[in-house]
């Protein structure tokens, strides 16, 4: 079945070092990849996006690179601040015929920063 | 403050009661979306409707329903409740993206939390 998944439940940095939050996807037909970030008590917050035509785009202190040949995505943070602790997502949106522009989410990655 | 509005926060409830989560859609949003996040897990969708009308159904059990009104907000009704329908229930809004070129960028409410006792 179609899926997104994350490769590591848990992710643990310093304060000051790069993040980077990997997620595989299995369905080619995906037109656009969402990132999300959830705080504590929240609800997910959109963070970047990419089209399935680029391989990488950059947003303030974030990049998410796409590699199709091995169907994986990443979310990369610089300067990891404590504010970055969250739960990540990455969602797949496809267009097109019957697709009504829901997203479909990984499991999600926990990014805890370290003082 | 994403601009989308879902009550009651929190709700507790016993097994088999009926309860109806709120979401009014960011001001222009056409679409509304639910999605369903128990623990530790990720966000499941639900339904979604555009304008009025259902576009497409996930992983909804039967006891679930919706609805979109006239005024866009949506209503999402739980019924015959189980202790497993405890979760998080999000609603999500955008423009009606999935008509246009670019992503579908949906943004969230802050979510309803149902306990089921």
């Amino acid at each position: 079945g179609e899926s997104v998944g994350l490769h590591l439940p848990t992710l643990s940095v310093q304060e000051g070092d790069n993040s980077i939050i990997n997620c595989a996807y299995s369905n080619s037909a995906s037109d656009y990849f969402i990132w999300y970030k959830q705080e504590s008590g929240k609800g997910p917050q959109f963070i970047i996006d990419i089209r399935s035509n680029m391989d990488k785009r950059q947003g303030q202190r974030v990049t998410v690179l796409l590699n199709k040949t091995v169907k994986h995505l990443s979310l990369q943070i610089a300067a990891t601040q404590p504010g970055d602790s969250a739960v990540y997502f990455c969602a797949e949106n496809r267009h097109g015929s019957g697709n009504t522009g829901k997203l479909i989410f990984g499991q999600g990655t926990t990014l805890q920063v370290k003082p | 403050d994403s601009g989308v509005t879902q009550t009651p926060k929190h709700l507790i409830t016993a097994t088999g009661q009926r309860v109806t989560l709120r979401c009014s859609p960011r001001s222009g949003d056409l679409s509304v979306y639910w999605y369903q996040q128990s623990l530790d897990q990720g966000l499941q969708f639900l339904i979604h409707y555009y304008n009025g009308e259902e576009r497409a159904k996930g992983n909804i059990l039967e006891r679930f329903s919706a609805q979109q009104f006239p005024d866009l907000h949506s209503e999402l009704n739980l019924s015959s409740l189980e202790l497993g329908d405890s979760a998080l229930y999000f609603c999500a809004s955008s423009v009606g993206g999935w008509r246009f070129s670019g992503a579908n960028v949906l943004t969230f409410g802050a979510g309803s939390r149902l306990t089921v006792l």
